[in-house]
Parts: C-alpha cells; structure tokens; sequence
C-alpha cells in the first residue's frame, strides 16, 4: 500500500524568505511522487513530478523537490516566497501496488507575510 | 475545451435531494477520476474511469453515490438522497497516460451545499 504524510499543516513565511514543506512517502515500489497546488476556488495544478529519473526536480514558478529513497521524502522548496505562493499544497505518491491511483496528503496550507 | 469542465460550479440543495453533477475532460484524455474534498481535509478517491475497461467503484462512500461515463468522455457523479455530510467540493481530473507517468489535470469542482 501507499501512503503520503505531509508533516505541517501550516506554514507561514515572509516574502523573500525560503519555503519548505515537508512530505514522507511509504510504498511498497518505486512510486511516482508529485506536489499540487491549489489556489483559493481553483483546481489542482501540478507544480512538479518525480517518475524515476533525476533526483532533484525543478517545477514551475522555481519550486524544486528532491526525491530521497533512504529517507523516503520528498520535501518541496523554494528559495524566495512571493505573494502569489499563497496556497494550499498537496504532495500526491502513485505506484502499481494500488493499480496507480494516487494518494493525496492532508495538504500544507501556506500563507505569506508582506 | 481547454481544459477540464465542471458544472454546476456551485450547487445548494436541500437534504433528501438527487443531485448531478456533471465533468467535461479534456479532450483525448481516457482517464478520469471524481474526488471529494472536505473542509480542511486532503482529496478522498471516488471514483476512476479508465478507456472502456469497468470502472474503479471503490472509494465511492455509500449506494446513494453513482456515476457514469457517457461514450468515453463526459460524466456524471451522482448523489441520491443527499445529506448534510455530502456538502464538500466534488473535483473531476483527467489525464491522457497512466497516471504513474503522467500528471492529472483537475477542473475548479463543484461545491455541493446540503441544508
């Protein structure tokens, strides 16, 4: 079975400041990991993916994640918050244990300080 | 379109009645999903449609959900006999590929309010 623990269910940052959020995956294969983000009313985008090739994953608006099997994480970050970053954050894992349907964490809800 | 369609984008209705709730996907995408999103909690699987194979039923909650995929393309989720513990955003996504390779590509929802 897969599972997806995203460690803070809120994060507060000052604009210009670093952001990190913090995802622990367990799946029995190779998963495929992935960060959405939702902004207030929208749907779901997808920010960036991990499906076994390199490491470290750059995404849209500079968000990058780094996929680390020894310590099965998969921690999102970015070095400069901007406003827009207000959001709230998935971090989604799929493998073939569970036909490849995805499991979604509980969400970080992300606010930034002018 | 261009991108996923949900309709209606807001919906209130009266405890004890059917409502339907409609997803347009992405044109060329075989996979769909329908999702449940409640106050402050994560994504909760319904339902998954994949080609023409059977669908995946098992993450809907109770015999008053149900849904259907016309001709490959637009679907229905619908919820009989609504009660108060249905209100929460119904999120459709689709995607093209198996999702392990691929990424889903989700409408706005619908937000069902049950009085």
């Amino acid at each position: 079975a897969q599972s997806v623990t995203q460690l803070d269910s809120h994060v507060s940052v000052s604009e210009g400041t670093p952001v990190l959020l913090r995802c622990n995956y367990s799946s029995s294969y190779s998963p495929s990991l992935f960060w959405y983000v939702q902004h207030p009313n929208k749907g779901l985008q997808l920010l960036l993916k991990y499906t076994s090739a390199a490491t470290l994953v750059k995404g849209i608006n500079g968000f990058e994640a780094e996929f680390k099997k020894s310590e099965t994480s998969f921690h999102l970050t970015k070095p400069s918050a901007h406003m827009s970053d207000a959001a709230e954050y998935f971090c989604v894992v799929s493998d073939k244990s569970n036909d490849y349907k995805l499991s979604f964490g509980a969400g970080t809800t992300v606010t930034v300080r002018a | 379109g261009a991108g996923v369609s949900q309709s209606p984008s807001n919906k209130v209705t009266e405890k004890g009645k059917d409502v339907e709730l409609r997803c347009d996907p992405i044109s060329g995408h075989t996979a769909l999903y329908w999702y449940r999103q409640s106050l402050g909690q994560g994504l909760e699987f319904l339902i998954y449609f994949q080609g023409n194979s059977a669908p995946d039923k098992s993450g809907l909650p109770s015999d008053r959900f149900s849904a259907e995929r016309t001709g490959g393309s637009v679907s229905t989720l619908t919820i009989q006999r609504t009660q108060q513990e249905d209100s929460a955003v119904y999120l459709c996504a689709s995607s093209r590929l198996a999702i392990y390779h691929g990424e889903l590509f989700f409408g706005e929802g619908s937000r069902l309010t049950v009085l």
